[in-house]
């Protein structure tokens, strides 16, 4: 079964759009992270955000904002005002518990977000 | 520049052959991890290391194999190559394993591109 859904595969707006993507996890866990990671046309997967299964407050780092509810396993990803520059696959990442002290990572399919300008 | 340095960058050969990728990983990192993404399978955890000893496995074939070295870099070796082996392979690293301070941030490198022709 898959951990990480990423139900949108493509996401197109023009700039100045806000776009949001959803992450729907599995987990039977009470203890687990959730990451947002960021591949740009150039490659390399960039790490964006954390956020531990105890702290639901929402976070917003200048553009980006997420949306964590636990209730309904999701942790959501909106960039406010897009710009060209966020054009990339965004995937959504969970970390499990394997033992008491390692942690194993799966990752959504991603979604390509595109921004025209 | 991620800290995290992953050679060759692109690599084509053809079937039945065999490569090596290398991967340095941040300075002060004990953990590396090697990671698959192709189109259909999507990002796919091969198997991980932590300061040269093997922790965990995820769906790596028989034919490839990885270690870590003392020096703490790591080569991942792919042998009896077959086309569908073609995709991007990512080497992440992060501080150590993941304790009580929660699961580790991956700080991956820039990739590096096979082709099996």
């Amino acid at each position: 079964a898959q951990k990480v859904t990423q139900a949108q595969t493509e996401i197109s707006v023009v700039e100045k759009e806000d776009v949001t993507l959803d992450c729907v996890y599995e987990t039977r866990d009470t203890t687990y992270y959730l990451f947002w990671y960021k591949q740009p046309p150039s490659g390399e997967l960039v790490f964006l955000i954390r956020r531990n299964s105890f702290d639901e407050q929402n976070e917003i780092s200048g553009r980006y904002s997420w949306n964590f509810q636990k209730s309904t396993s999701s942790f959501n990803f909106t960039i406010t005002a897009s710009q060209v520059v966020d054009s990339a696959v965004y995937f959504c990442a969970l970390s499990e518990p394997r033992s008491s002290n390692d942690y194993k990572l799966s990752f959504g399919a991603g979604t390509t977000v595109t921004v025209r300008a | 520049d991620s800290g995290v340095t992953q050679t060759p960058k692109h690599l084509i050969t053809a079937t039945g052959q065999r490569v090596t990728l290398r991967c340095s990983p941040r300075s002060g990192d004990l953990s590396v991890y090697w990671y698959q993404q192709s189109l259909d399978q999507g990002l796919q955890f091969l198997i991980q290391y932590y300061n040269g000893e093997e922790r965990a496995k995820g769906n790596i074939l028989e034919r490839f194999s990885a270690q870590q070295f003392p020096d703490l870099h790591s080569e991942l070796n792919l042998s009896s190559l077959e086309l569908g082996d073609s995709a991007l392979y990512f080497c992440a690293s992060s501080v150590g394993l993941a304790g009580f301070a929660g699961a580790n941030v991956l700080t991956f490198g820039a990739g590096s591109r096979l082709t099996v022709l």
